[in-house]
């Protein structure tokens, strides 16, 4: 079963806009992830966000999380045709690092010159 | 330093063939994750490598199988293809098994397609 849902399931906007991209889960967590994938290829991590931080900032992203609604947000701001992946978000909830990050489906985002 | 590579970027395969995939870790990392990608379901959690030995895997069938080799490398191995097993197979390794909040590193996948 999928950990992480994500909302929107597409996105499009304009370039200089800014994105927002949301996920819910169900269970507690060690720490949150949010990944790139381009064109149905490798997954580029994006952040790592724990458990006990609420806000994580990366360049033009903007992570949160809210463990007492069990949600996070990534933010892309001034977002830029380059932007154009999915964007997924991974939930690690175990004592066994990876063997339990847990994936959702991912939002479709198109950024449009 | 290279990242994780996979071989070989595309398989077709015939329903009821085997299909071998291979991934090599980053240099240093001794744990290797496979995942699988098929359409509309998400990345599934396969199998998990560590120093050899399989550590955890996900909810999948015998017929998916793996090892790992001395020098970390992986190899997937999936017996008597089904149809339904056409998705991207993605390879991940990290550093630090069992700990928390470390980060995985991604191959590009191995996109095996069944007829």
């Amino acid at each position: 079963s999928q950990q992480g849902e994500e909302d929107p399931q597409a996105l499009s906007i304009q370039e200089g806009e800014n994105a927002t991209m949301n996920c819910s889960y169900k269970t507690s967590i060690n720490n949150l992830q949010w990944y790139r994938q381009n064109s149905g290829r490798g997954l580029v991590h994006l952040i790592l966000i724990r458990s006990n931080e609420r806000e994580k900032h990366s360049g033009r992203l903007r992570v949160t999380l809210d463990t007492s609604k069990k949600s996070s947000s990534l933010l892309i701001t001034a977002s830029r045709a380059a932007d154009t992946a999915s964007y997924f978000c991974a939930t690690d909830a175990g004592l066994r690092g990876y063997s339990t990050l847990t994936f959702g489906k991912g939002t479709m985002l198109l950024v449009s010159p | 330093e290279a990242g994780v590579t996979q071989s070989p970027t595309h398989l077709i395969k015939t329903r009821g063939q085997q299909a071998t995939l291979r991934c090599s870790p980053i240099s240093g990392h001794t744990s290797v994750y496979w995942y699988q990608q098929a359409l509309g379901l998400g990345l599934q959690f396969l199998l998990w490598y560590d120093e050899g030995e399989e550590r955890n895997r996900g909810n999948f069938p015998p017929r998916f199988s793996g090892r790992q080799f001395p020098n970390y490398s992986s190899e997937l191995n999936v017996n008597a293809l089904e149809l339904e097993d056409s998705a991207l197979y993605l390879c991940a390794s990290s550093l630090l098994p069992g700990q928390k909040n470390t980060e995985a590193f991604f191959g590009q996948g191995t996109r095996l397609t069944v007829v």
